[in-house]
């Protein structure tokens, strides 16, 4: 069963900060993986879906690198700002026989300090 | 519509009272996922549904919880004789197909069992 983990749980950090997010899953068997973000009270908004295939996906500010053998994820954001304030969530897809399942971690959630 | 969308957006019930909770995903999607968010946990995977049919149907925690899909659209979530443990957000998600694309989801809904 797909296990996922984010490091660290909570992050906070003064505005124009450049800022990693870590995410580990233990089952490398897998089609692709997406970050969302979750501002409080709301649904998952998608920010990158990075393929198997890929190792980097960019979008504005936000870089997002695959290592799939090591079962590593990491989102880089530029330039922080008071509204990327956000929980922070990594999913990736299983490719095993089912339902290509999004596997959720806790997130991490971002202060960022104006 | 623009994007998914859940119906109610919030729902109060009493304990032992059935609920229905509606998804309407994007237009042409075939996928179409229900997952559960409680309070401080991350989101739990519920239900998986290819056009009308659920071939995983996993996650779903009681035979309380049922199902359906109609017209490979509208999905609704129903929840038999509801217990407290049952408060939660409730998320829908669709993508356009199942291994490579992007999930897109709704806003969901809060079921709170009092």
């Amino acid at each position: 069963k797909q296990e996922v983990t984010q490091i660290p749980a909570a992050l906070s950090v003064p505005e124009g900060e450049n800022l990693v997010l870590n995410c580990s899953f233990t089952d490398s068997a897998i089609y692709n993986l997406q970050w969302f973000r979750q501002d409080p009270g709301k649904g998952l908004t998608s920010l990158l879906l990075i393929q198997s295939s890929q190792r980097e996906q960019t979008s504005g500010r936000l870089n997002a690198s695959l290592d799939k053998s090591s079962g590593r994820s990491t989102l880089y954001i530029a330039a922080s700002q008071p509204g990327d304030s956000a929980t922070y969530l990594c999913a990736p897809r299983d490719s095993g026989a089912g339902s290509y399942q999004l596997t959720f971690g806790k997130g991490t959630k971002l202060s960022v300090i104006p | 519509g623009a994007g998914v969308s859940q119906s109610p957006s919030n729902k109060v019930t009493e304990k032992g009272k059935d609920v229905e909770l509606r998804c309407d995903p994007i237009s042409g999607h075939t996928a179409l996922y229900w997952y559960r968010q409680s309070l401080g946990q991350g989101l739990e995977f519920l239900i998986y549904f290819q056009g009308n049919s659920a071939p995983d149907k996993s996650g779903l925690p009681s035979d309380r919880f049922s199902a359906e899909r109609t017209g490979g659209s509208v999905s609704t979530l129903t929840i038999q004789r509801t217990q407290q443990e049952d408060s939660a957000v409730y998320l829908c998600a669709s993508s356009f197909r199942d291994m490579n694309t992007e999930a897109f989801f709704g806003q969901g809904t809060r079921l709170t069992v009092v």
